[in-house]
């Protein structure tokens, strides 16, 4: 059982440089989140998608763009990388939209990006 | 000021020990709490979920909340090395479109 996989794991990017990380489920989940972890910060959410066909932005949304492409599978997109979207990625899903009601999320194992 | 305020530690155990791990908060509108466990190079996983004030027990594991005074806290008895990770507390409102809000996480080394 995969759960949550995302890919790469690791990435190198130049300033101004584009990229896209992947995000795939197996839980038949409805929603899925994309969060970026730094040190002080902890996590933060970038975007989200409570079902397929549709996305909102969440606290940081800016310099980021996502595609739910089907009911699996999650992506975000950086079109012009800057240093300080360094950062842990981490791609999630749950059962529900809502975070309430015990609503259990599920991690990825994170992408680590550095821009340079 | 953050909505969810956590130490960051470290903090450092003798295996057996009793830890305790703290968060406050400042929304009064916060219903669901949660603990997530944090292995380094990996994913959060959800340790312990919580609706309002009391307490929870899991095993070793008991959350604790108390909403009069915004504070939450994650008990371990007889720590192992194998708890050794970062801790993250979580919490959100009760309505249809609230957010889990992640608190910085306390990083816990138990050693033998």
């Amino acid at each position: 059982n995969a759960g949550v996989t995302q890919t790469p794991k690791f990435q190198v990017l130049k300033t101004g440089q584009s990229m896209t990380l992947q995000c795939a489920q197996d839980m038949n989940h409805n929603s899925m989140y994309w969060y970026r972890q730094d040190p002080g910060m902890g996590l933060r959410l970038i975007y989200y998608s409570a079902s397929e066909g549709t996305t909102d932005k969440g606290e940081v949304p800016n310099g980021y763009n996502v595609s739910r492409l089907n009911k699996r599978e999650f992506s975000l997109r950086l079109e012009s990388a800057a240093p300080s979207q360094t950062s842990v990625y981490f791609c999630a899903s749950s059962e529900y939209g809502r975070a309430a009601s015990g609503n259990t999320i599920y991690f990825g194992e994170g992408s680590w990006l550095t821009v340079v | 000021q953050k909505e969810v305020e956590q130490d960051p530690g470290p903090l450092s155990v003798p295996e057996g020990a009793i830890v305790s791990l703290n968060c406050t908060y400042s929304n009064s509108a916060f219903q669901y709490f949660m603990w997530y466990r944090q292995y380094s190079r990996k994913g959060p996983e959800l340790l312990m979920y919580t609706y309002s004030s009391g307490n929870k027990e899991d095993g070793r594991f008991t959350a604790q909340v108390d909403k009069s005074s915004k504070y939450i806290s994650l008990f371990i008895r007889d720590s192992q090395p194998s708890d050794s990770a970062t801790y993250l507390c979580a919490m959100s409102g009760a309505g249809n479109t609230d957010k889990l809000i992640f608190g910085t996480g306390t990083r816990l080394q138990v050693f033998p």
